[in-house]
């Protein structure tokens, strides 16, 4: 089983900053990777796939990177809608896992 | 877009069978493999498992042997039994589809508390 592992459980940041978000897997995932926003209340909104590829409609101040075991996620220039929870997950092998989330707050 | 919506009780007792459905509208449920996830209150997200119209199934091994997932094609649904719940298994229920890309389509997720 990819144990997926987001290095801050927590990121405080104002709007206007660059945030970057750190995921890590526990084996090699190739590209497989995506990432998620949550905000409360709501499912998880697909951002990014295949480590860089920005879903529909998710603006270009969101991108990805990486491969193999590391990944980020940088978000250029935050906007007020940005403060949610970000959530990576694998799915090179089954299981499928997500990491454990990081919070962006103000 | 896809909308999903899934349906079932709010409120299980312990021990008993947790019954989910699935609704996906306008046929497209053999065009992805479709996972249930599940988020306990105030945590995160765990993959429970997947299944594509053919039947082909693929489970978390922590709940694989009290997990069924199905799927109806004359209807559009899917469906979750997860058996002997206890209060851990409260959580936040979500059908998700994916094609190799990750979820892109989800539901809007139906709370289960697990009382009695």
């Amino acid at each position: 089983e990819i144990v997926m592992t987001q290095s801050l459980d927590t990121l405080s940041v104002s709007p206007g900053e660059r945030a970057t978000l750190s995921c890590r897997a526990s084996q090699s995932v190739s590209y497989n990777l995506g990432w998620y926003q949550q905000k409360p209340g709501q499912a998880p909104r697909l951002l990014i796939f295949g480590a860089s590829t920005r879903a529909t409609g998710v603006p270009a101040r969101f991108s990805g990177s990486g491969s193999g075991t590391e990944f980020t996620l940088t978000i250029s220039s935050l906007q007020s809608e940005d403060f949610a929870v970000y959530y990576c997950q694998q799915y090179s092998n089954w299981p499928y896992s997500f990491g454990q989330g990081t919070k962006l707050e103000i | 877009q896809v909308q999903l919506q899934e349906s079932g009780p709010g409120l299980v007792k312990p021990s008993e069978t947790l019954s989910l459905t699935c609704t996906v509208p306008g046929g497209s449920i053999s065009s992805y493999y479709w996972s249930w996830i599940r988020q306990p209150p105030g945590k995160g997200l765990e993959w429970i498992g997947d299944i594509y119209y053919s039947g082909s199934r693929k489970f978390n091994p922590s709940l694989k042997s009290r997990v069924t997932i199905s799927v109806d094609m004359s209807k559009n649904q899917l469906s979750l039994d997860l058996r002997s719940v206890t209060a851990a298994d409260s959580a936040v229920y979500y059908c998700a589809g994916e094609i190799g890309r990750g979820f892109d389509i989800w539901g809007h997720g139906t709370m289960v508390t697990v009382s009695s």
